[in-house]
């Protein structure tokens, strides 16, 4: 099983669309999580920290499930700028080293 | 954003070219990563190092050579590449090895 995996996609929703998606963690003793945007042919940035108690951001919100051990995005209101690849990062706690999932494509179109 | 810089930013070399890679912080950070991404793919961890010592080499073949000599610079010595070595290769650095990770632009690197 793959440390972090996520739905590699693509998602394509309309503009104006919610659209949420799930990321599933093997180490069960993870502590730091964070979702990261990528732009086609670009460097991954930061998006958001992933806090036990759910972190909103604007039309952003990333929640922690331990029980599951999966981590959600959710985006209200898509926008076409927010077509990009949304990668998944925990820490593997074997050295507390961050494990970056394969991404999930989303794509708005109008 | 010029916290971590990354040059050049493309390199075209031959299969017998030597060639490095340079990557530089301004961040104050500790921990510094070369990632391999190739067309598509998910991003590849090859070196990790931590206070200028190297924690972690993914399996990485020895034609490339990374090279810590301080902590806010870290390079990768490319010889005798291969083709499909042709990928974006990007560096990042976190305070400490569990924060976040802010990433330079890359080197998009193609070989012949």
């Amino acid at each position: 099983r793959k440390e972090v995996e996520q739905d590699p996609g693509p998602f394509n929703v309309p503009e104006g669309a919610t659209v949420a998606f799930n990321c599933t963690y093997s180490n069960s003793a993870s502590q730091s999580f964070f979702w990261y945007r990528q732009d086609c042919r670009k460097e991954p940035k930061l998006l958001m920290s992933v806090y036990s108690s759910g972190n909103e951001d604007g039309r952003f919100t990333a929640q922690l499930n331990r029980a599951s051990q999966y981590i959600s995005l959710l985006i209200r209101d898509s926008k076409l700028s927010d077509s990009a690849t949304y990668l998944c990062v925990a820490d593997n706690n074997a050295g507390n080293m961050l494990t970056f999932g394969g991404g999930t494509r989303l794509m708005v179109k109008p | 954003e010029t916290g971590v810089t990354q040059t050049p930013r493309h390199l075209v070399m031959g299969m017998t070219n030597k060639k490095s890679l340079k990557c530089e912080q301004h961040l104050g950070h500790n921990a510094m990563y070369w990632y391999k991404q190739s067309a598509k793919k998910p991003l590849e961890l090859m070196f990790v190092y931590n206070f200028k010592e190297q924690t972690e080499n993914n399996s990485v073949p020895s034609r490339f050579s990374p090279e810590c000599p301080n902590s806010s610079h870290l390079f990768l010595h490319l010889h005798t590449l291969q083709p499909e070595d042709s990928a974006l290769y990007l560096c990042a650095s976190s305070r400490d090895m569990y924060n976040e990770q802010f990433f330079g632009p890359g080197t998009r690197l193609t070989v012949l």
